[in-house]
């Protein structure tokens, strides 16, 4: 059984710059959310897709934006970059969208100067 | 909104005592609650899952318990190791459903 992946392992963006992160959730999985976690913080939750449908947003801009696609995997997409969004970027699978056990992937680490 | 605090922000030990880390939650309609350990720069691998009508879980050295309607949980290591270091967090599972709330995790070091 793969576990959950993340890529690139890490990352580094200037200021007002694009950035797309990518996610494979684990076998059987079809639920993908992402979290931030600033340095010295716990993560805080960006959004959730369950079959390929938003199931869930945080209190984050919509600069940030997602996709799953048919086999489950999911980008997260952050637009106009500012220094502030320098963080690590988790991707956690489950089930089936709730009450689940959550299973993180390594993260991104995201600096943006 | 959905509040987690963790004591304490971090612990020192000397190797092979028994340890408690304290999590607790301001809304206690929660799904389940769930540790997880994070080494530095990394991700998180879960520890433990409890789900709501659960008052505790097991695994190895591990026991968490769960006391909902007071909004708070332990997380007891036993006989802690060196390899125990590393920062743990709780995070629960509320009214929305797949939303994990974090708390911002205790830092433990376990010396020889």
């Amino acid at each position: 059984e793969t576990g959950v992946t993340q890529s690139p392992t890490h990352l580094i963006k200037t200021r007002g710059q694009q950035v797309t992160l990518r996610c494979s959730s684990q076998s059987g999985h079809n639920t993908v959310s992402w979290y931030q976690q600033a340095l010295g913080q716990g993560p805080q939750f960006i959004f959730q897709y369950y079959r390929e449908e938003e199931n869930g947003r945080g209190n984050f801009p919509p600069r940030f934006s997602g996709l799953q696609f048919p086999n489950y995997s999911s980008e997260l997409n952050v637009n106009a970059l500012e220094l502030d969004d320098s963080a690590l970027y988790l991707c956690a699978s489950s089930l089936s969208g709730g009450k689940d056990e959550q299973y993180f992937g390594p993260g991104t680490r995201l600096t943006v100067t | 909104k959905q509040e987690v605090t963790q004591i304490p922000a971090a612990l020192s030990v000397p190797e092979g005592e028994n340890l408690v880390l304290n999590c607790s939650f301001t809304d206690s309609a929660i799904y389940n609650l769930q540790w997880f350990r994070q080494d530095p720069g990394k991700g998180l691998t879960s520890l433990l899952l409890i789900q709501s009508s659960q008052r505790e879980q097991t695994s190895g050295r591990l026991n968490a318990s769960l006391d909902k309607s007071s909004g708070r949980s332990t997380l007891y290591i036993a006989a802690s190791q060196p390899g125990d270091s590393a920062t743990y967090l709780c995070a629960v599972e509320g009214s929305t459903l797949g939303r994990l709330y974090f708390g911002r995790g205790t830092q433990l070091t376990v010396w020889p």
